[in-house]
């Protein structure tokens, strides 16, 4: 099936430093990406939508500035979390889909970052 | 926003066991399909069943689908210790001309061996 890489699996870092998760898919085509934040025993919460070539569209609360998303190629997207303060520890997972009907999303692993 | 909730939010079955899990939605959909989380992981796709479709099945998996009541469930029988995980359903939809999933709230499941 559909493998998608997340890209580190965990990150501990000091307060003010800037995160950069990778998001790959690895054997097709990822014309859309999303990025999700889980809390503990949480739903995933998704935070933005990005398809290749354009600016990531937001969801209501999220802070553009603060989470940098790229989809330069059709096979990666970058998530940076710019600034990190503690309160952004979080699990964050990214997903891929083609542009075919009624496909569905496949899964990173997953981060877990933790600022101190 | 549109989201799918879960029901029961947690289940606790002898191994052996059917587990059977529920969930509803707001808005009409195209499709709705099932992932299921281990703990710390990431997700992966179980099922996806179409909107004209009733009923899925993929080995232990049964997924039905009422689009009337906007409901769907999971079924996985004879259940094994490894089944022990969260599951979601989800519901893309297509506002602004792009398509996004979002997810309920998850039954975490327990299958004691």
């Amino acid at each position: 099936g559909a493998v998608v890489s997340q890209h580190p699996s965990w990150v501990i870092c000091k307060s003010g430093t800037s995160v950069k998760i990778e998001c790959r898919s690895l054997d097709f085509q990822a014309t859309t990406m999303f990025w999700y934040r889980q809390f503990p025993k949480q739903s995933l919460m998704l935070m933005a939508t990005s398809n290749e070539g354009s600016k990531a569209t937001y969801e209501q609360g999220v802070e553009k500035d603060k989470f940098l998303i790229n989809h330069a190629s059709l096979t990666l997207s970058t998530l940076t979390v710019t600034s990190a303060h503690p309160e952004d520890s979080s699990f964050y997972i990214c997903s891929a889909r083609s542009d075919r009907v009624n496909q569905p999303q496949h899964f990173g692993d997953g981060t877990r970052l933790s600022i101190l | 926003s549109q989201q799918g909730e879960e029901d029961p939010q947690a289940l606790s079955i002898q191994e052996g066991e059917n587990a059977t899990m529920n969930c509803s939605y707001k808005t009409s959909i195209n499709n709705l399909q099932w992932y299921r989380q281990n703990s710390g992981r990431g997700l992966v796709h179980l099922i996806l069943i179409r909107s004209n479709e009733r009923e899925k099945h993929s080995g232990r998996l049964r997924v039905t689908l009422d689009t009337s009541k906007k409901s769907s469930s999971l079924l996985i029988t004879a259940s094994r210790a490894a089944d022990t995980a969260s599951y979601f359903c989800a519901t893309p939809f297509l506002p602004g001309g792009y398509q996004k999933v979002t997810f309920g709230t998850g039954t975490k499941l327990q299958v004691i061996p």
